[in-house]
């Protein structure tokens, strides 16, 4: 069955250090994936995306996020955290023809001062 | 721009009322869809049309109905609410071409 995996559900770092959180998924073939963000109360902003091309994807709010087609992931990076990236993050993958997204069940992040 | 709009934000139910969330989008989107959000389970898919007077089933659509008469709206029925249907729900649109989905804010519901 098609699922995508966040293996941390929470994660605690200090402002100013770095990030990854992972994400892996299970299809048969690469699908579009996608970093979801979202703060307490609010909807989905979505982070960034890839569908084809360099593997490694820039993002908004200095987040960046790597394809590895063997390792099935897409773990999202960001060097320095700052307070305000305090939410929860949302793993999704689509099969590229298909328009149904997959969501991990999210990592929620805490950021210490 | 006002995008993917929900209504209403917050809703209470008693166990057996029925309802109606609805969800407009003003980008001429394809694709719309309903999902539901439960902690420690991410977002599922309720429903999903392609287009309008088209609809299909997703992961969860037990409880549920919805109906695609135009390409801008896309509401869902609760029939007959139960507790296990408090949730938060998200409606999203998107055109088709890449599956990015555009969300929006929210609707949520309470069944005592």
């Amino acid at each position: 069955a098609q699922s995508v995996t966040q293996p941390d559900i929470h994660i605690t770092v200090s402002e100013g250090a770095s990030l990854e959180l992972r994400c892996n998924y299970s299809y048969g073939a690469t699908p579009y994936l996608f970093w979801y963000v979202q703060s307490p109360g609010q909807g989905l902003q979505l982070l960034l995306k890839y569908f084809s091309g360099d593997t490694l994807v820039q993002g908004i709010k200095g987040f960046e996020a790597e394809f590895k087609r063997s390792q099935s992931s897409f773990n999202l990076r960001k060097p320095s955290v700052h307070w305000s990236d305090a939410a929860e993050y949302f793993c999704a993958v689509t099969p590229r023809g298909y328009n149904k997204l997959i969501f991990g069940a999210g990592t929620r992040l805490a950021v210490h001062p | 721009n006002a995008g993917v709009t929900q209504t209403p934000k917050f809703q209470v139910l008693k166990t057996g009322q029925s309802m109606t969330l609805q969800c407009a989008q003003d980008m001429n989107h394809e694709y719309m869809s309903w999902y539901r959000q439960d902690p420690g389970m991410g977002l599922r898919l309720i429903h999903y049309s392609v287009g309008a007077g088209i609809t299909d089933q997703g992961e969860v659509p037990n409880g549920y109905n919805v109906s695609r008469s135009t390409t801008e709206d896309f509401p869902l029925r609760l029939l007959s609410a139960a507790p296990s249907q408090t949730s938060v729900y998200f409606c999203a649109s998107n055109t088709g071409d890449t599956g990015e989905l555009f969300f929006g804010e929210g609707s949520r519901l309470t069944v005592l």
